[in-house]
């Protein structure tokens, strides 16, 4: 099984909500991914969690926090968004390095946040 | 750094025809991995095919083929007998073995007419 869930599929929120997205993987992956993709563009790393550990912090502003509660959930908190963070959010999954030779990344279907 | 760059914003092919998408990267590491995605209008990134640098065969599934130039720093995705689901954006993926970020290239758009 190689399924990534993410919910909701769409959230629409002004600049002053916050709301949180969430990913779900079960299997057995120990690091989840958050990258957010503009139209028609490659997708852009935000977050990396290995081990429920934050490890790579791409520059992110602070209005976006993520958090792994466990081996299998990944959240991104938002506040205080602009309208430019408008985009689909992905959150991905894999074995972390140590653990596998072959560590693919396994999408979910995304999560398209309009900001208003 | 790494880069990886895809030359064909858009491409075309008829159905039950072979198209190859064209992608080349720079890396001054000898041990990583190259990645195919697919995302299709439902947005969905979706694995195609994967290469390790270190294997000379190149790999295969199904209808899906890549021609990894090592040397080159070329991986090009050939697509026999293209159906019209195979209509989606392509990535072409860099990732260093020993890294956790995945470089993507620009994309390109492959369109299947019928």
């Amino acid at each position: 099984d190689t399924e990534v869930t993410q919910t909701p599929k769409h959230l629409v929120m002004g600049m002053t909500n916050k709301k949180s997205l969430k990913c779900e993987q079960h299997m057995g992956h120990r690091a989840m991914y958050w990258y957010k993709q503009k139209a028609k563009k490659p997708p852009e790393l935000m977050f990396v969690y290995s081990y429920e550990k934050l490890s790579i912090n791409e520059s992110v502003p602070s209005r976006f926090s993520p958090e792994c509660p466990n081996s299998s959930l990944l959240n991104l908190h938002l506040h205080a968004l602009q309208p430019e963070d408008s985009a689909l959010y992905l959150c991905a999954s894999s074995q972390p390095l140590r653990l596998a030779s072959t560590d693919t990344q396994y999408f979910g279907p995304g999560t398209r946040l309009t900001v208003l | 750094a790494q880069t990886v760059t895809q030359s064909q914003p858009e491409m075309s092919v008829q159905e039950a025809e072979t198209v190859t998408l064209s992608c080349t990267y720079d890396t001054s590491e000898s041990d990583y991995y190259l990645f195919w995605y697919k995302q299709p209008p439902s947005r969905q990134m979706i694995l195609v095919i994967r290469q390790e640098a270190y294997k000379q065969q190149n790999a295969t599934e199904n209808r899906f083929s890549v021609n990894f130039q090592k040397a080159a720093k070329s991986f090009s995705l050939k697509i026999s007998d293209s159906q019209l689901g195979d209509a989606a954006m392509y990535f072409c993926a860099y990732r260093w073995r020993y890294g956790n970020k995945l470089v993507f290239g620009a994309g390109t758009i492959l369109r299947v007419k019928s």
